[in-house]
């Protein structure tokens, strides 16, 4: 069990790039989630996968952010034309079904 | 909307003392309730998890209750210590099977 691990820690970005996080999952976890915090926040749902298929979207994304788990492995979360109101913490965590979740360190993302 | 609520207000006391939590849910009924520890730029790691036929669960210095007619969960931590300083978040999975989080209550234990 070697965790759940993000890349990049850190990511500063101009204001209208595009920005791609990778979440390595516990292996044998087949749930895997994103979320967004801010300072004093708790996590806010983003979106979740079971294995390969992503299972919900948060009504609050825009259509800039986009994630997937090609292969029930890895997920990537891309942002487009980042704004920012971007800028936040974005965490990953895994579980085993509907289990206890372990989260990631999380990628920070400054845009300027 | 299926919510989980927490007093956002930071909660302050002094060593030694008990610091309690709480955190209510709305509009759906959590089989269980998990409670988790956040540190500052850190991912939250998870502490307890209390289901909905147990009142009471304790772990070392920590105890969880769920009382399903107020639709509510207590975290206290006994015997508090500066260590103990950190974000605390109640969660759930709804009905929909996601995740969900409160916006946590900061607790600072002074010296």
């Amino acid at each position: 069990d070697t965790g759940v691990s993000q890349d990049p820690r850190h990511k500063i970005t101009k204001r209208g790039q595009n920005v791609t996080f990778r979440c390595d999952p516990i292996s044998e976890h087949n749930r895997l989630y994103w979320y967004r915090q801010t300072l004093g926040q708790g996590p806010e749902f983003l979106t979740y996968f079971q294995n390969e298929a992503q299972l919900e979207k948060s009504r609050l994304l825009s259509d800039r952010f986009s994630a997937e788990r090609p292969k029930g492995s890895f997920s990537t979360l891309e942002i487009q034309r980042t704004e920012q109101g971007d800028s936040a913490m974005y965490l990953c965590a895994s579980s085993l079904a509907e289990g206890r979740a372990f989260f990631g360190q999380g990628t920070r993302l400054t845009v300027v | 909307s299926q919510k989980i609520e927490q007093n956002s207000e930071a909660l302050n006391i002094q060593e030694g003392k008990t610091a309690t939590l709480t955190c209510n849910y709305t509009n759906y009924s959590p089989a269980y309730l998990q409670w988790y520890r956040q540190d500052p730029g850190r991912g939250p790691v998870f502490l307890l998890l209390i289901r909905e036929n147990e009142k009471e669960k304790r772990k070392e210095r920590l105890k969880v209750t769920f009382d399903t007619t107020l639709k509510q969960s207590l975290f206290h931590i006994t015997a508090s210590q500066p260590a103990d300083s950190a974000t605390y978040l109640c969660a759930s999975y709804n009905q929909g099977g996601k995740l969900i989080f409160g916006q946590g209550t900061e607790l600072s234990v002074k010296p």
